[in-house]
């Protein structure tokens, strides 16, 4: 039950776009349309912003986009903004459990 | 509105065991499933497993296995989390978060759509 790969940092500028991506496996991944992304403030709880891929729930932004490609999904924010700065989790379902991203921090330059 | 109200901070021994609960509210609290994560310090997110609040059924990740265990009290829409044999590693703050999934129509989802506010449970001699 290995852990999803994500870089450990990202950044961007105020207006710009900024990809981060997740790597797992055929087993996660690339097996299933089950990836979701969390947004987390310091010392706040995780925010769902993508689900199932590419899914926005009701209130989230449209700037915030997710995607996949066999075993790598990736999340873009787009036109970044102050309050967009933030650690950034993936996950996936893996078969009756799940596995998380070791998280992105996000930073807004 | 859906809120989930984590029970207080605790401080534990080693060896010891720590019931967390987490109240909902808002919504059908046997209609959905509640699942467990917890987030060492400045550490990411972990897994721990999810409980049917309907039937009392649970699945509990692989590492927690014989160590976690996940109740629910439906008469007070409350779901508990405990976990013993503590180790200083166990040091965490415990998250529970809904299941979007309807118990009645689908199968578990396993992604989450309302988190609580976290408890931070700190294990030290």
């Amino acid at each position: 039950q290995s852990a999803l790969t994500q870089p450990p940092s990202a950044s961007g500028s105020p207006g710009q776009s900024v990809t981060i991506s997740c790597t797992g496996t055929s087993s996660d991944v690339g097996g299933y349309n089950y990836v979701s992304w969390y947004q987390q403030h310091p010392g706040k709880a995780p925010k769902l912003m993508i689900y199932e891929v590419s899914k926005r729930p009701s209130g989230v932004p449209d700037r915030f986009s997710g995607s996949k490609s066999g075993n790598t999904a990736s999340l873009t924010v787009s036109g970044l903004q102050a309050e967009d700065e933030a650690d950034y989790y993936c996950s996936s379902y893996a078969g009756s459990f799940v596995v998380f991203g070791g998280g992105t921090k996000l930073t807004v330059l | 509105q859906v809120q989930l109200v984590q029970s207080g901070a605790e401080v534990k021994k080693p060896g010891a065991s720590v019931k967390v609960s987490c109240k909902a509210s808002g919504y059908t609290f046997t209609g959905y499933y509640m699942h467990w994560v917890r987030q060492a310090p400045g550490q990411g997110l972990e897994w721990m497993g999810w409980i049917n609040p309907n039937s009392g059924g649970t699945n509990y990740a692989q590492k927690f296995q014989g160590r976690v265990t996940m109740t629910r009290d439906t008469s007070i829409s409350t779901a508990y989390m405990e976990l013993s044999r503590l180790r200083s590693d166990d040091t965490a703050v415990y998250y529970c978060a809904r299941d979007p999934a309807d118990i009645v129509v689908v199968a578990v989802k396993y992604y989450f759509d309302y988190w609580g506010q976290g408890t931070l449970v700190t294990v030290s001699s």
